[in-house]
């Protein structure tokens, strides 16, 4: 089946630094990718998503790109702020969404 | 705006006793999910519904059962609560199919004693 792997668990930044998370997938087909974040004490929400190689999707200053060829959707934002700290996932679709496990950033003041 | 409520937002269960968690969404969407959260594992699919009388396994569906008597409610049963099913619940929404935008709940917080 579908499966995603996102590599940081945590991440922890000061505001102003480079943020990047990295996200693989493996799914059959030509999955659409989603990036959905989650603030503490709510459910998730979608961030944007992607359904074409090289597409960008991008919201709020964070931005990824499709790469089918790495199979990587990995989500950058050049300036986080303190309000950007939340748990982000990467969850490709092609019959269904799967989650990944997700990374918690912590941005520091 | 696209709402879905989940009750309670707190509970507190004895092992061995029987847990209703509940959903209503407005959305008049046809598509409703249950997922459970941990630390660790992210969020997994337990049931979901493509139409009110109808559901389906995801993909850790043991120790539970789900039922959607109507296209708004999504309920999600255990009937035996054990230790290993604390957790937080959320419950979704979306339209037509699983392509389009999942719109989560608060989540309701499970403590098994």
């Amino acid at each position: 089946g579908d499966s995603v792997t996102q590599t940081e668990g945590q991440v922890a930044l000061s505001e102003e630094d480079f943020l990047t998370i990295h996200c693989n997938y493996s799914a059959s087909g030509y999955p659409t990718l989603f990036w959905y974040v989650q603030y503490p004490g709510e459910g998730p929400q979608l961030l944007f998503r992607a359904s074409r190689d090289k597409e960008k999707g991008s919201s709020r200053g964070f931005e990824a790109t499709y790469d089918k060829g790495t199979t990587s959707f990995h989500l950058r934002k050049a300036s986080v702020q303190e309000s950007d700290s939340a748990v982000y996932y990467c969850a490709p679709y092609t019959n269904k969404v799967v989650f990944g496990t997700g990374t918690r950033l912590q941005v520091l003041p | 705006e696209a709402a879905v409520t989940q009750s309670p937002r707190n509970k507190v269960a004895v092992t061995g006793g029987k847990v209703t968690l509940s959903c209503n969404q407005t959305n008049n969407h046809n598509n409703m999910y249950w997922y459970r959260q941990d630390t660790g594992h992210g969020l997994r699919l337990i049931h979901y519904s493509y139409v009110a009388d109808s559901t389906e396994k995801g993909d850790i569906p043991d120790g539970y059962k789900a039922s959607r008597p109507s296209q708004e409610n999504f309920s999600l049963i255990l009937e035996l609560a054990s230790l290993s099913q604390t957790a937080v619940y959320f419950c979704a929404s979306s339209d037509r199919d699983w392509g389009y935008e999942q719109y989560f709940g608060p989540g309701t917080r499970l403590t098994v004693l």
